[in-house]
């Protein structure tokens, strides 16, 4: 069975604390995901890594940075973490696309930040 | 601008009715796909459709994906209470984009 993790299911940071949220998948997919989800907004993509090494930022960018150095590991880096940064974080992996380009989600991060 | 439109947002009905949520856009898609979250969770795949008129069942679910690959319908059959949670639809582009487009999601709550 596929296998995504996420370091944390809940999380709670002061405003200006740098935060890591970690997520690891165990399929060997090639592309990684994290995005925010947020009431009346739904999911929104902020970066998206399609190998080691490599990232493209998404719709929302702003505020976050990410790292790959292995395949199976993809980070999230709040680097000084503010009150609307304040969500539900979910990391996803898929193959490289043919037809599908299906992703298959972490259990999520909950992150608040006060 | 909205590339996926679901629809109904928010949809509240007894267990035993039966319901259909759509997901319509004005785009092709190459693919697409509809994923139940439940609260606190992450969403978790329950079906891809990649053909012009195809449907697919997945026992008391049934899904349709438009003629045109345009839009895409779920129907559950005699709902029950394990039914409840955002379903969400998401499709990709066509040309091969590795990222997917997400709907905001039907919130469905099947009440005993």
């Amino acid at each position: 069975d596929v296998k995504v993790t996420q370091s944390s299911r809940y999380l709670v940071k002061r405003t200006g604390e740098k935060v890591f949220l970690e997520c690891v998948q165990d399929m060997d997919h090639e592309n990684m995901f994290w995005y925010r989800q947020d009431p009346g907004l739904g999911l929104r993509l902020i970066y998206f890594s399609y190998d080691v090494k490599m990232k493209e930022k998404g719709d929302i960018p702003e505020g976050y940075s990410v790292s790959r150095e292995k395949k199976e590991r993809f980070s999230l880096i709040l680097e000084s973490a503010s009150t609307n940064q304040t969500s539900m974080y979910l990391c996803a992996s898929s193959l490289v696309s043919g037809a599908k380009g299906e992703q298959f989600f972490g259990p999520g991060t909950r992150l608040t930040v006060l | 601008t909205q590339l996926l439109e679901q629809s109904p947002q928010f949809l509240s009905i007894q267990e035993g009715e039966n319901l259909t949520v759509y997901c319509n856009s004005s785009s092709v898609f190459s693919s697409l796909q509809w994923y139940r979250q439940e609260p606190g969770e992450g969403p978790v795949l329950l079906v891809t459709v990649v053909t012009g008129g195809e449907v697919k069942k997945l026992k008391r679910l049934t899904f349709q994906f438009g003629d045109a690959r345009k839009d895409s319908s779920l129907h559950i059959t005699a709902a029950q209470p394990g039914d409840t949670g955002l379903y969400l639809c998401a499709a990709g582009l066509q040309g091969g984009s590795e990222k997917l487009v997400f709907g905001k999601g039907t919130k469905l709550t099947v009440n005993p």
